[in-house]
């Protein structure tokens, strides 16, 4: 059965943190890892992963996934209060649905 | 593009009765759509996976008999919990995906309350 496993389950650190987000994952036929940031509403995709070792970035995220050791991480450098949610990871197999972790609750506190 | 819309956002229902979810692809024809459940603090739960024009194919454990799922179209799918009860309270979350994309865009969700 697949699996994807995050870890933190929930962290809070101060404005300004740099913190790392964990995603391990065993998914048969993997095609790619993503990360999606999710607030109050639905999910709001960040990166997709398809290659280890190659880092994505966006502003103050970055991603990088290890396709050997089966995981990923998610980078937030200088943290900010807006960041506060919930990173959520999914491994996507050869077919189009996805399976999610139970997601990093985020808090940056002021 | 590629904005996804659910009706309604929030509903509130009592036990034994129905309630139906739309989930429309504003502006990009959606060959997939995907219903996901999200119960509170947990992850989304994949449900149901539907191809326009064709049955859903349905995750282990999900009742097909008390989620059904319509694609009718390349712009709609919609999810009806039927005898609805308690536990079935959920944040209920579509995707679509378009082309040959294997992007999912995902619609704002429906908060559905059982009493």
């Amino acid at each position: 059965e697949d699996k994807v496993v995050q870890s933190p389950l929930s962290l809070v650190v101060h404005e300004g943190d740099t913190v790392t987000l964990n995603c391990s994952y065993e998914v048969t036929n993997f095609r790619s890892l993503l990360w999606y940031k999710q607030e109050k509403k639905a999910p709001t995709f960040l990166f997709m992963l398809t290659s280890s070792g190659i880092e994505k970035k966006s502003g103050r995220l970055s991603s990088i996934l290890d396709k050997k050791e089966l995981f990923s991480i998610l980078n937030i450098t200088a943290t900010q209060t807006g960041d506060s949610a919930i990173y959520l990871c999914a491994g996507r197999d050869s077919g189009y649905a996805l399976n999610f972790g139970k997601g990093t609750s985020l808090l940056v506190t002021p | 593009g590629a904005v996804v819309s659910q009706h309604p956002s929030w509903v509130i229902c009592k036990s034994g009765t129905s309630v139906k979810i739309e989930c429309r692809s504003l502006d990009f024809q959606a060959t997939t759509m995907f219903w996901y459940r999200q119960f509170p603090k947990q992850s989304l739960m994949l449900m149901a996976t539907s191809n326009e024009g064709s049955k859903a194919t349905y995750e282990q454990g999900v009742e097909k008999d008390k989620f059904l799922i319509n694609h009718a179209s390349l712009t709609l799918s919609t999810l009806t919990v039927t005898s609805a009860h308690p536990e079935d309270s959920s944040f209920y979350i579509c995707s679509a995906t378009r082309g040959g994309s294997y992007e999912q865009y995902f619609g704002p969700g429906t908060r559905l309350t059982v009493t």
